[in-house]
């Protein structure tokens, strides 16, 4: 079945590093991806998505792109700031899924001043 | 106004008994989810309705049982609760079941069985 592989966390950073959350997945045909964002004690919101191969998601400085070829859909920030500090998943649907999200285990970011 | 609310925001009770968690979107969407939260951050969906009708029906205990009163409503039962049923339950809801639509969620219930 289709599944989502995200690199473990917590990733400490301080104020204005770039922040990079590794993602891959396995799915068969095109899926749909998503990052999400969960700030302590709050739901997910959407961060940004890519629905098909080449794809570049992109909101509030965050930026993944589909990569087809190694299955990817890196996150990145090029200067995180200390309100980033929050749980980041990758999710994915796919045809047929009747828009069930597979998600990662979610990557907790620890950004410091 | 919030897209996707929920109630209660807390909920602690003892093992046995039986609780509801209430969901409601006002996003005009068809389809509605729940999900469960683990300690570990992990999330699983439970159930999902299209304009009321039961889509996904995931491994789930049958004390669980979801009920859609109309398009806009997704209330959860529990009955018998046991102390693995503490997570955050998360109702959500997108568009409709095309895979491309997001999915936007409520703010979570936090279940503590005792």
């Amino acid at each position: 079945g289709d599944s989502v592989t995200q690199m473990e966390g917590p990733v400490t950073l301080s104020e204005e590093a770039f922040l990079t959350i590794n993602c891959t997945y396995t799915a068969t045909g095109y899926p749909s991806l998503f990052w999400y964002v969960q700030y302590p004690g709050e739901g997910l919101q959407l961060l940004l998505k890519a629905t098909k191969a080449d794809d570049k998601g992109s909101n509030k400085g965050f930026e993944a792109t589909y990569r087809k070829e190694t299955t990817s859909f890196h996150l990145e920030k090029g200067s995180v700031q200390v309100s980033d500090s929050a749980v980041y998943f990758c999710a994915l649907t796919n045809l047929n899924s009747w828009g069930k999200f597979q998600f990662g285990a979610g990557t907790q970011v620890v950004v410091t001043p | 106004d919030t897209a996707v609310s929920q109630t209660p925001k807390y909920l602690v009770t003892q093992m046995g008994n039986d609780k509801s968690i209430k969901c409601e979107q006002n996003l005009g969407h068809d389809t509605m989810y729940w999900y469960k939260q683990d300690s570990k951050k992990f999330l699983k969906i439970m159930f999902s309705y299209n304009n009321k009708e039961l889509i996904i029906n995931e491994t789930v205990p049958n004390r669980f049982s979801p009920k859609s009163p109309d398009k806009a409503h997704l209330n959860l039962h529990i009955n018998s609760l046991e102390l693995g049923d503490s997570a955050v339950y998360f109702c959500a809801s997108s568009q409709d079941q095309a895979y491309s639509y997001e999915q936007y969620f409520g703010p979570g219930t936090r279940l503590t069985v005792t």
